[in-house]
């Protein structure tokens, strides 16, 4: 069975730090992988595409790499801002056709 | 670009109606849409997976008697809800896959309350 999982399930920290979150994902054949946010009570937005060729993208603060062959990603986020504030979901597709969303990670910043 | 427009955002019925949902890609096309249903505090699951021109995949577990999907356009895919019941309540979004650097792009999401 093809599944995401996600560490830490919530995670609360001072303004400024720098954080890692992660994704695991069961199965190495993965088209894509991909980072999103979603504030309360509101859709998707996408954070970081990375296609099975590569290894890492960055956007800003924040860097997502990929590990096809541990079934690992992280999402590094620097000097974090309360605007940070949100759950971010990893979402794997094993092929084009269906997108499998991770449990989610709670983050917040306090100033 | 790639944006997928969701309506309505929020909507409220009484038990027993139906509820229509629209997903819209303003400016891509779509051959394939899915739709997600999202409980509180918890992560989208996926329903079923909405193609152009034929029927929609429906994921174990999901009535497709109850979720009737429709994609009838390469813009245009719409999840109707029948016979609404109170847990059918839940947060609904739809999203469109476009090749390339934007990947799966999310609608803003149907808040749906059935009282």
């Amino acid at each position: 069975k093809q599944e995401v999982t996600q560490i830490p399930a919530a995670l609360s920290v001072p303004e400024g730090e720098n954080l890692v979150l992660n994704c695991s994902f069961t199965d190495s054949a993965i088209y894509n992988l991909q980072w999103f946010r979603q504030d309360p009570g509101k859709g998707l937005t996408s954070l970081l595409l990375i296609q099975s060729s590569q290894r890492e993208q960055t956007s800003g603060r924040l860097n997502a790499s990929l590990d096809k062959s541990s079934g690992r990603s992280t999402l590094y986020i620097a000097a974090s801002q309360p605007g940070d504030s949100a759950t971010y979901l990893c979402a794997v597709s094993f092929n084009t056709d269906k997108l499998i969303f991770g449990t989610g990670t709670r983050l917040q910043v306090f100033p | 670009g790639a944006v997928v427009s969701q309506h309505p955002s929020w909507v409220i019925c009484k038990s027993g109606t139906s509820v229509k949902i629209e997903c819209r890609s303003l400016d891509f096309q779509a051959t394939t849409m899915f739709w997600y249903r999202q409980f509180p505090k918890q992560s989208l699951m996926l329903m079923a997976t909405s193609n152009e021109g034929s029927k929609a995949t429906y994921e174990q577990g999901v009535e497709k008697d109850k979720f009737l999907i429709n994609h009838a356009s390469l813009t245009l895919s719409t999840l109707t809800v029948t016979s609404a019941h109170p847990e059918d309540s839940s947060f609904y979004i739809c999203s469109a896959f476009q090749t390339g650097i934007y990947g799966y792009t999310f609608g803003s999401g149907t808040r749906l309350t059935v009282v």
